[in-house]
This record gives structure tokens, C-alpha cells and sequence, in this order.
């Protein structure tokens, strides 16, 4: 089984809708983070979260909600979806106990809002 | 963290060694460097990493100069599979989050 798993894979919604991206992980990490990625660039931070009480934003987290519900559960939401939110979605978890750690990737969230 | 640059894409035969070069020429002492690689579109996976030493797992080498402003990843019998976007990183000390720039697209060809 998959340590970090996303949910949907693939989604395809319309403008102004809202949108939950879900994120689960079992690798026991503290550390949660969301990031999208454009077409041929990067990937960029939205949020990231050290535990349930704890969240952050990123380079670009306008238009974008988080909630970390538990250890192993990170949700990333869009209340009203546009047309550039159309990415490619990650969550990633890494060990709480130092800066020297991997981070550990799920397979993404192909997002189209049109 | 420091910022690092890299060639915005590569070539490398079947078979051979890639050798994918990474500057950091303002890293600090205590910001190690990363490298990770996305295959098409999935989940960026985490390759290795080094301080000051040369490092060596499964998957690859890394070399880091003696001043530590550059390091080069090295694949020493690169396969078809080997075909990604190579990302080097340079994170420290309470570095809990990885800032990821364009990368190197590496095409292995047969």
C-alpha cells in the first residue's frame, strides 16, 4: 500500500464550485504540506501544517483553505474554483524530528476547473 | 535556503553515466543538498542528499566540491527509466519546507 495517497486523482469541476482534495498518509509524520504545479514548472507551496494544531501558508496559498483533521489527514479545499486553479496537486508529508529529513510524495491530483 | 540553478535540460545515451550539474554558489555551512526527480507527472521522489562528503546509495552519487558552491548528481548506468525532471535543493538547519525550481529535464535515449 501507498504511504502518502490523494484523493480524487482526477477531477474535472466548473467555475465557482467548491472543492475538497484529500490527503492521507501512514507513515506515522508529523508534517504535512500541499503544493501544485504548473505546466512545465516547479512545484509550488500552498500550505503546510506540523500537526493538528498547526497550519501555514506558503508561497501561494490565496484561494486556498486547509484542514488537518488528524495526524494522517490533510485537506486542501478551493471554496470557489477558477480556471488557473486548474493544476496538478501534491501533498507530502516529512519526519517532525529535523530540517534533515526527505520528504515523501503522493501521486497528485490532476485538477481541471473550467 | 539557498537558491540553486541548474541546465534547463539534458541528454544522456542508454547505458551511460548522467552527470547533472547543480549550482549553489550562496549555500550556507549548514544547508545540505538535495536532489530529487519527477517522472512524468507523479509525486517527486527523493534521490539523496550531502552536507560536505560525497555521497553514494542505490540510485545514484553525489559529489559536492570542496568549497561547496556546486555539486553534481551522477547516474552512473543511465536507463530509459531514468527520463525525468531533476531537482536540486539546498535546504538547512530547521529547513522544514523544500522550494523547488524548474529543474533539469533529463532524456535518456536509447
Amino acid at each position: 500500500d501507498a504511504d502518502v495517497t490523494q484523493t480524487p486523482r482526477n477531477r474535472i469541476t466548473k467555475t465557482g464550485k467548491r472543492i475538497m482534495l484529500e490527503c492521507s498518509q501512514t507513515k506515522g509524520h508529523d508534517r504535512m504540506y500541499w503544493y501544485r504545479q504548473d505546466p512545465g514548472l516547479g512545484l509550488r507551496l500552498i500550505y503546510y501544517s506540523f500537526d493538528v494544531k498547526d497550519i501555514n501558508k506558503g508561497e501561494i496559498s490565496d484561494g486556498y483553505s486547509v484542514s488537518r483533521q488528524a495526524q494522517a489527514k490533510f485537506s486542501l479545499s478551493l471554496e470557489s474554483a477558477i480556471p488557473n486553479q486548474t493544476a496538478l496537486y501534491f501533498c507530502a508529508t516529512m519526519a517532525g524530528t529535523s530540517g534533515y529529513n526527505e520528504q515523501f510524495f503522493g501521486p497528485g491530483t490532476r485538477l481541471t476547473v473550467l | 535556503d539557498a537558491k540553486t540553478t541548474q541546465p534547463p535540460s539534458m541528454d544522456c545515451a542508454e547505458g551511460r553515466a548522467a552527470n547533472l550539474p547543480c549550482n549553489h554558489s550562496t549555500i550556507s555551512g549548514n544547508e545540505y543538498v538535495y536532489w530529487y526527480r519527477q517522472i512524468h507527472s507523479q509525486g517527486p521522489q527523493y534521490i539523496i542528499h550531502g552536507l560536505k562528503n560525497n555521497e553514494t546509495n542505490e540510485m545514484a552519487s553525489l559529489i559536492i566540491t570542496e568549497d561547496r558552491k556546486s555539486s553534481t548528481l551522477i547516474l552512473p548506468h543511465a536507463t530509459l527509466r531514468d527520463t525525468a525532471v531533476y531537482y536540486c535543493i539546498a535546504r538547512g538547519s530547521g529547513g522544514f519546507k523544500t522550494i523547488f525550481g524548474a529543474g533539469t529535464r533529463l532524456f535518456v535515449k536509447a
